[in-house]
């Protein structure tokens, strides 16, 4: 009965290659998120779909593409990783602008 | 840009002994969250607060907003090894998105 789950927990990847996050919740929420968290807990907002449609997108390089194909799903796809791009990535969903639930984060290490 | 400034970054107590974390901004927020996030694990929300000046009680953790709405403290009474964690406050500044503090890392030694 897991509310927002996410796949991998944990993702080790050489530089240059491109890898895939999922995002996947089922408590029927409209509004999906993809935050940041980087080496000093900051946790910062990348991009935000509601019902499908990208309504945040933060300053972040287009070797980040998140794609939702359904409103229970919201994926991201890192082109080209680089060393600063490792860190911990939360998924979250929202009904609106209510509160957040977040998922249990991809610890994501690029050697 | 608006910011949310957590002070302290770090805070190493005693079982049994009370604490106060603060969340502050330079700029008026329309509502505020608190979250805890335990290690390997994503926040989790503890409470919001809207109106200022609002105080809320959440067993031993007491919430208040500041009459100005650009800041608010998180009060723990008697704190347990339990509390042990992240503490995130998340501002919503009227651009439908949530902005998170720097983060206070408290660890609770039995």
């Amino acid at each position: 009965d897991t509310a927002v789950s996410q796949t991998p927990k944990y993702l080790v990847t050489q530089m240059g290659n491109d890898k895939s996050i999922k995002c996947e919740q089922n408590l029927g929420h409209d509004t999906m998120y993809w935050y940041k968290q980087d080496s000093k807990k900051f946790l910062k907002i990348m991009f935000s779909y509601n019902n499908k449609e990208l309504i945040i997108n933060e300053t972040v390089p287009n070797r980040f593409s998140p794609k939702s194909p359904d409103k229970a799903h919201l994926n991201l796809h890192i082109n080209s990783l680089e060393l600063g791009d490792s860190a911990v990535y939360f998924c979250a969903s929202s009904h609106r602008t209510d509160t957040q639930y977040f998922g249990p984060g991809t610890r994501l290490t690029v050697l | 840009t608006q910011l949310l400034e957590q002070s302290p970054q770090f805070l190493s107590i005693q079982e049994g002994e009370n604490l106060t974390v603060y969340c502050n901004s330079s700029s008026v927020f329309s509502s505020l969250q608190w979250y805890r996030q335990e290690p390997g694990e994503g926040p989790v929300l503890l409470v919001t607060v809207v109106t200022g000046g609002e105080v809320k009680k959440l067993k031993r953790l007491t919430f208040q907003f500041g009459d100005a709405r650009k800041d608010s403290s998180l009060h723990i009474t008697a704190a347990q090894p339990g509390d042990t964690g992240l503490y995130l406050c998340a501002a919503n500044f009227g651009n439908e998105k949530l902005t998170f503090g720097t983060g206070t890392r408290l660890t609770i030694i039995p």
